[in-house]
C-alpha cells in the first residue's frame, strides 16, 4: 500500500491567493483528519470525517478554510484567501474506524507571504 | 475541551538510560490511546497503541494505560540517540466515529 498520499509536498504563495491541498487516504479507511502544526500550537485538528461525511469541523479557523471528501479516495482542503499567518504543515491522516491508529501522509509545508 | 497533555521538555537522558515519557488526558470516555514518534521535518509515526489498563511491551518500548487516573505512559529502554525525537501521545474521543486528539509533544533527546 502507498499510504496516505498528499500534494503538493511544498507551496508557496502570496498573501490572498486560494490555496488547495489535497488527500488520497489509504485505500479501506474510513476516517480521514486534516491536521495543521506549528511550533506553537503543535497539532491541531481541523476537521475529520467519517464515511465521506464530515463529523467535526470545530477546529477549522474561519470561515477562509474549507475542506471537502467527494468520494472515499479523495479529500480537499482549500482556503481562501490566504493568510500569512495559516503558514504551517498541514497533514492528512486516515484510519480504519474510529478506535484504530491514524496513518499519517507525508505533509504539505505551506508559506503564505 | 477535550484536551491532552503532556510536558514540552525538552527531556534528556543518557545512551542506555529509561526515557520516561507522561501524557494525561480530560475524556474519561476515551477508549484508544496511541503514541507517535516525530523526527523534525518529519510526519508522525505510530510506535504503540494501548486500549486495556496495564502494560503493554514492544521491543524496547513500554505503553502504561490508567483509565482511573486518565494517565498513559511511554518508557524507552535502552534508549538511543536514534530515539531522539518528539513523542506525540493521542486520544481517541468521540467514540466510533474517531476524533483523534493529539498532545503537544514532549521532545526527547537521547545523549551519547
Amino acid at each position: 500500500d502507498a499510504g496516505v498520499i498528499q500534494s503538493p509536498r511544498h507551496e508557496v504563495t502570496e498573501m490572498g491567493q486560494e490555496v488547495t491541498l489535497r488527500c488520497k487516504p489509504i485505500s479501506g479507511h474510513n476516517s480521514l483528519f486534516w491536521y495543521r502544526q506549528t511550533m506553537m500550537r503543535g497539532l491541531e485538528l481541523l476537521i475529520y470525517f467519517n464515511n465521506n461525511v464530515p463529523i467535526d469541523d470545530s477546529g477549522m479557523p474561519e470561515d477562509r478554510f474549507s475542506a471537502k471528501m467527494p468520494n472515499a479516495s479523495f479529500s480537499t482542503l482549500k482556503i481562501q484567501p490566504s493568510e500569512p499567518r495559516d503558514s504551517a504543515v498541514y497533514f492528512c491522516a486516515s484510519s480504519f474506524g474510529g478506535f484504530t491508529e491514524a496513518f499519517f501522509g507525508q505533509g504539505t509545508r505551506l508559506t503564505v507571504v | 475541551q477535550k484536551e491532552v497533555e503532556q510536558n514540552s521538555g525538552p527531556l534528556s537522558v543518557p545512551e542506555g538510560a529509561i526515557a520516561s515519557l507522561n501524557c494525561t488526558y480530560s475524556d474519561r470516555g476515551s477508549q484508544s490511546f496511541f503514541w507517535y514518534r516525530q523526527y523534525s521535518g518529519k510526519s508522525p509515526e505510530l510506535i504503540m497503541s494501548i486500549y486495556s489498563n496495564g502494560d503493554k511491551e514492544d521491543g524496547r518500548f513500554t505503553a502504561q494505560l490508567n483509565k482511573a487516573s486518565q494517565y498513559v505512559s511511554l518508557l524507552i529502554r535502552d534508549s538511543q540517540p536514534s530515539d531522539s525525537a518528539t513523542y506525540l501521545c493521542a486520544v481517541n474521543v468521540g467514540g466510533s466515529q474517531g476524533n483523534l486528539i493529539f498532545g503537544k509533544g514532549t521532545k526527547l533527546s537521547v545523549k551519547p
